[in-house]
C-alpha cells in the first residue's frame, strides 16, 4: 500500500506475555519513529530510527521495550512482560528524509493488557 | 472506533465558518512544528508545519501562525466542513543538535462543526 502499515491493528495481551508489533512503513523513507498514545492524550515518543541505526531510544519506558529495524525497513517493537500501564496505542511514522518532516502515520496497534 | 477526545479542549463551529485553534509551546529551542488531525481509531493525519525561520505558512484552506515571542502556534481552517471534524494536535521539534525525531506533541484540541 501507499501508506504506514501495521500489524496487527489490536492486540490483547495477559499480564506477563510478551508482544511483538510490526510495522512497514512507507518505501523508501529513511526514517522511521514508534509512539505511544494512551486514551485521550498526544502520541509520546519512544524511538527513532534513521535506517538500520537506532538513533535515539530516550522514550523507551523501561528495559522491557526494545525496538528493532534490522534491514532499515520494516521495524518491530517488542514488549517483554506486559503490563497492564502498557494498555495504550502504539503508532509508527515514517518519513522520507532524516528527522520528523512530514511524518506520516500508520493507523497503530491498540494494545490492551489484561 | 476509540475515542481520542475524552477530557480534551472542545472547538464547536458551525459548517462554513473559519475555525482557529491555538497551541502554546513551551521550549525556546524548538525549531519546527506541525499539526496533526486525528480522527476517531486513525492515526495522526499531516497537515502543516511551519519551521522558526517563518511566522506564518498556508496550505489548502489552512494557513499556521507561529509567534516565538509569546510561544504560541495556532491552525486556521478556512469554511470548516464536517469532514474536519476531529482531535487537532500541535507537535514540536526541538533541536537537540543530534537525533531529529523526538516530536513533542501538545494534549490536542477536539474541532466538532455543527451542519
Amino acid at each position: 500500500g501507499a501508506g504506514v502499515s501495521q500489524s496487527p491493528r489490536y492486540k490483547v495481551a495477559k499480564r506477563g506475555q510478551d508482544v511483538a508489533l510490526r510495522c512497514d512503513p512507507i518505501s523508501g523513507h529513511v526514517s522511521l519513529f514508534w509512539y505511544q498514545q494512551a486514551l485521550g492524550q498526544g502520541p509520546e515518543f519512544l524511538t527513532y530510527f534513521q535506517n538500520e541505526a537506532q538513533l535515539d531510544k530516550s522514550g523507551l519506558p523501561s528495559d522491557r521495550f526494545f525496538a528493532e529495524r534490522p534491514e532499515g525497513s520494516v521495524s518491530t517493537l517488542k514488549i517483554q512482560r506486559t503490563q497492564q500501564e502498557d494498555s495504550a496505542v502504539y503508532l509508527c511514522a515514517s518519513s522520507l528524509r532524516e528527522g520528523n518532516t512530514e511524518a506520516f502515520f500508520g493507523q497503530g496497534t491498540r494494545l490492551t493488557v489484561v | 472506533g476509540e475515542s481520542v477526545g475524552l477530557h480534551l479542549p472542545t472547538l464547536s463551529v458551525q459548517e462554513g465558518d473559519n475555525s482557529i485553534i491555538n497551541c502554546a509551546y513551551s521550549n525556546s529551542a524548538s525549531d519546527y512544528f506541525i499539526w496533526y488531525k486525528q480522527e476517531s481509531g486513525k492515526g495522526p493525519q499531516f497537515i502543516i508545519d511551519i519551521r522558526s525561520n517563518m511566522d506564518k505558512r498556508q496550505g489548502q484552506r489552512v494557513t499556521v501562525l507561529l509567534n516565538k515571542t509569546v510561544k504560541h502556534l495556532s491552525l486556521q481552517i478556512a469554511a470548516t466542513q464536517p469532514g474536519d471534524s476531529a482531535v487537532y494536535f500541535c507537535a514540536e521539534n526541538i533541536d537537540y543538535g543530534g537525533s531529529q525525531g523526538n516530536l513533542i506533541f501538545g494534549k490536542g484540541t477536539k474541532l466538532s462543526v455543527k451542519p
